[in-house]
């Protein structure tokens, strides 16, 4: 059982705000940060926040990222088609000694 | 700009050992972690695990007993062995860059490459 949480799934129409959630559930989590990654199909995940907010260079601020202490956030607005593909969160858990990556969540764009 | 490509065998079979390596180009190698993570078809991301340029690594602890990962720093290499391997282990396998602190995410991935375990 991941100690990150997501939904399986999360909708929206064209031009609309999502958010997808990203539960912790272990205190091991600590002052671990979380980042997280878009998959697209048939292409390798790509970083879209890390540091619980922040955007690498290249990535629209129509993503953000918001962590409080026992969850974290991923916001897209103005939704597109291309948007359409898997959201992982993912954070180190000094219990495991190891990185560990949410469930995933399916966006899909109606 | 860095780029990481995976290698190795598309099938093995039931109880062998899978060994995958990974080529980084383009830039530093002796400053990242270096990292393995896999995808089973409609499953989500594992992560493996990751190695230093100096040896020292952290696994998994659910595959710890059959991963071993191993670097070659003159060929900014790194490789992955999974021994044992069952129809479980059926995945696209990815490498990618860690960056703790400083990023605190894997910034860079390779393409990925499918791994069939089957006779």
């Amino acid at each position: 059982q991941s100690v990150l949480t997501q939904p399986p799934s999360a909708s929206g129409t064209p031009g609309q705000r999502v958010t997808i959630s990203c539960s912790v559930s272990s205190s091991n989590i600590g002052r671990s940060t979380v980042s997280w990654y878009q998959h697209l199909p048939g292409t390798a995940p790509k970083l879209l926040i890390y540091w619980n907010n922040q955007r690498p260079s290249g990535v629209p601020d129509r993503f953000s990222g918001s962590k409080s202490d026992t969850s974290a956030s991923l916001a897209i607005s103005g939704l597109q088609s291309e948007d359409e593909g898997d959201y992982y969160c993912a954070t180190w858990d000094d219990s495991l000694n190891g990185r560990v990556f949410g469930g995933g969540t399916k966006l899909t764009v109606l | 700009q860095v780029q990481l490509k995976e290698s190795g065998p598309e099938l093995v079979k039931p109880s062998e050992t899978l060994s995958l390596t990974c080529t980084v180009s383009g830039g530093s190698f002796s400053a990242y972690y270096w990292t393995w993570i896999r995808q089973p078809a409609g499953k989500g991301l594992e992560w493996i695990g990751r190695i230093y340029p100096t040896g020292n690594t952290d696994y998994n602890l659910s595959l710890k007993s059959r991963v071993t990962m191993s670097v070659d720093t003159s060929n900014n290499q790194f490789s992955l062995t999974l021994t044992s391997v069952t129809a479980a282990d059926t995945a696209v396998y990815y490498c990618a860059r860690d960056v703790p602190g400083a990023i605190d995410a894997f910034d860079i991935w390779g393409q990925g490459t499918m791994v069939n375990v089957s006779s």
